[in-house]
Formats: structure tokens, C-alpha cells, sequence
């Protein structure tokens, strides 16, 4: 099945400085990849995906980038404010369980924004 | 409403009994998903359902788990004979179709196992 590595755990960047967390998948079958945002108490918030036709993607202060040959992908937060401070999780899409079609998710990120 | 709606929004429990755990899905999506939250960690993928179907339910933990849909939209996650390794954040989403649509999720029901 497929397998998700996220780094690092923990990010902590000054405000107005940019934010990078990188993705690895396994299974070179995987074509979408999204990334959620989650706060304390929160289910996950889409924030932005990106399908394997697609080599990046921006929307607004977010961006994401994805090498389809290297079997990775990343999430870039520029202009950083208090509100991004979270937990990031990447995910791809793949087969879970044997056939089912729920994303697979990496272990998350840490993001602290420091006034 | 307009996004995913969970109930209950926090569980606790003794261990050995059975809890139910709801899901309403965003209306008309089709596509509707079960996942798990274990304490600081990432989401594992439970089950999904297609329409009422759940064609694969290999991800389910152990047999004391079972799910199922009714009519298309809410869905119902069971444990039974409740363990203490069962306390979680169980979290749901929901798709307008299968096959890499956005899943939006819910905000999950904080299940604790005394």
C-alpha cells in the first residue's frame, strides 16, 4: 500500500518569513495529493491539492509543488502570519486496504509562527 | 448544513460497551469516509462508501467495528465491547464522488475509553 513521509515535524519561522514542508509517497500509481490544515479541537481543512498532470499550484500564499519522478511533493507558506500556526498534513491518494479510496496521510506538521 | 456535521462532538465511555458514532455527510455527495485520530498522530483510513456500499472493510481495526449507510447520507460507526486502545478522535468525510474528489471532514467525535 501506499506510505506517506512528512518533514520535518516541527517548523517554527519568524511572521513574514516562508514556511516549506515536504511530502515522499511510495506507490507511483498515486495522482492527487492534498494538503489539510488543522487547528486544535478542528477536523482537517483542505487547503490546497494538486493532481499528477500539474507541476505546481499557487493560491494566494500557498503554493504546492509536486516531481512525479522523484515521488515527491511540498507545501510553501510565504508571507507567514499567526493564523498559519497549526498542524499541516500532506496525503495521497492511493489504494488503502486493498482496494478502498481513502488518502493516505503523513504524520503531520508542527507549524509555529513566532511574532 | 453546509459542511460535515458529527455527533456526538465528545464520548466517554467504560470499557466493554458499544458506542454509535454519527455522520452527516455534506448533501449530495455520494462518497463518504471513516478515518482515525490517535493523540499528536496522522489519519488511518478506516472505510469508505461508495453510495451504501462500503466495498472494502479490510481497514476496519477488528471485527468489534462495523459501519453502514443508510438512504444515500448518514452513516453510523459501531464499536462494540469498547477497549481503552479504541480512544480516539474518529473523524469523517464526505466527497461528491469517489476517485480523488477534495474529502471534506467533519470535526470528529473525541471518543474516550475509561
Amino acid at each position: 500500500g501506499e506510505n506517506v513521509e512528512q518533514h520535518p515535524s516541527t517548523l517554527s519561522v519568524q511572521e513574514g518569513d516562508s514556511a516549506v514542508i515536504k511530502c515522499t509517497y511510495s506507490d507511483s500509481a498515486s495522482n492527487y495529493f492534498p494538503w489539510y490544515k488543522q487547528e486544535l479541537g478542528k477536523g482537517p481543512q483542505l487547503i490546497i491539492d494538486i493532481r499528477s498532470n500539474v507541476g505546481e499550484k499557487k493560491d494566494q500564499r500557498i503554493a504546492v509543488t509536486l516531481n512525479k519522478t522523484a515521488k515527491h511533493f511540498s507545501l510553501h507558506i510565504t508571507e507567514t502570519q499567526p493564523e498559519d500556526s497549526a498542524v499541516y498534513f500532506c496525503a495521497a491518494s492511493g489504494i488503502s486496504g486493498g482496494g478502498a479510496d481513502g488518502l493516505t496521510f503523513g504524520k503531520g506538521t508542527h507549524l509555529i509562527i513566532q511574532p | 448544513g453546509a459542511g460535515v456535521s458529527q455527533s456526538p462532538s465528545n464520548k466517554v465511555t467504560e470499557k466493554g460497551k458499544d458506542v454509535e458514532l454519527r455522520c452527516d455527510p455534506i448533501s449530495g455527495h455520494t462518497a463518504l469516509y471513516w478515518y482515525r485520530q490517535s493523540l499528536g498522530q496522522g489519519l488511518e483510513f478506516l472505510i469508505y462508501f461508495q453510495g451504501n456500499s462500503a466495498p472494502d472493510k479490510s481497514g476496519l481495526p477488528s471485527d468489534r467495528f462495523s459501519a453502514e449507510r443508510t438512504g444515500g447520507s448518514v452513516s453510523t460507526l459501531t464499536i462494540q465491547r469498547t477497549q481503552q486502545e479504541d480512544s480516539a478522535v474518529y473523524l469523517c468525510a464526505s466527497s461528491f464522488q469517489v476517485s480523488n474528489q477534495p474529502q471534506h471532514f467533519g470535526d470528529g467525535t473525541r471518543l474516550s475509553i475509561l
